[in-house]
């Protein structure tokens, strides 16, 4: 089956600098990549998501790149501000299947 | 709108109970999913219901028992539990298209600790 890795575990940042959230995975049939945040206390709600016939989405300040050959995604946030602090959650699958997750990025913006 | 909706929000058992966690949505939704949330071990799908009246086996559905009980409502059995149960509950549905699962919407979870 699909195995998805996401690096960092942890990631602190000023606030206005940006940060970026890795991940891989293993099936080269994946064609969906999501992201989703959770917020404290709350389920997570998807923020972007990128499908294998497109290299790059954007969104605001909210991007994600895909690199099909090296199998990896990342998602890389700007200007980043308090209210952008909680876990990030990286996901993939293909047609037919369902999503296997990330194993998550506690994300803290610093004032 | 409520979206998706669990019950309990918090509980506690001791080894050996039964309990069953409740779900339903409002959306219309084909498909809904179980998932449990772990540190360091992002979520996992437990149970899913493709459509009214089918279930299927996740990744890590030893323990656990389900039921589509309509199209609005998906329910998650415990029938013995385990330490190990304890964990972070979810359910989500979404409406799944010809390329994949779709937007995931997820209820706020439901938090269980076994003793």
């Amino acid at each position: 089956g699909e195995n998805v890795e996401q690096h960092p575990s942890t990631l602190s940042v000023q606030e206005g600098d940006s940060a970026v959230i890795k991940c891989t995975y293993s099936d080269s049939a994946s064609n969906y990549f999501p992201w989703y945040k959770q917020e404290l206390g709350k389920g997570p709600q998807l923020i972007i998501d990128i499908r294998s016939n497109v290299g790059e989405k954007k969104d605001q300040r909210i991007a994600v790149t895909l690199n099909k050959t090296a199998k990896h995604f990342s998602l890389h946030i700007t200007e980043t501000q308090p209210e952008d602090s909680a876990v990030y959650f990286c996901a993939a699958s293909r047609a037919a299947r369902q999503l296997t997750f990330g194993s998550g990025t506690q994300l803290t913006v610093l004032p | 709108n409520a979206g998706v909706t669990q019950t309990p929000k918090f509980q506690v058992l001791k080894t050996g109970q039964s309990m069953t966690l409740q779900c339903a949505q409002d959306m219309n939704h084909n498909s809904m999913y179980w998932y449990r949330q772990d540190p360091g071990m992002g979520l996992r799908l437990i149970y899913y219901s493709a459509s009214e009246g089918t279930t299927d086996k996740g990744e890590v559905p030893n323990g656990y028992n389900v039921s589509r009980l309509n199209k609005r409502e998906f329910s998650l059995r415990l029938e013995s539990a385990a330490p190990s149960q304890t964990s972070v509950y979810f359910c989500a549905s979404s409406e799944r298209g010809t390329s994949g699962p779709g937007e995931l919407f997820f209820g706020e979870g439901s938090r269980l600790t076994v003793l």
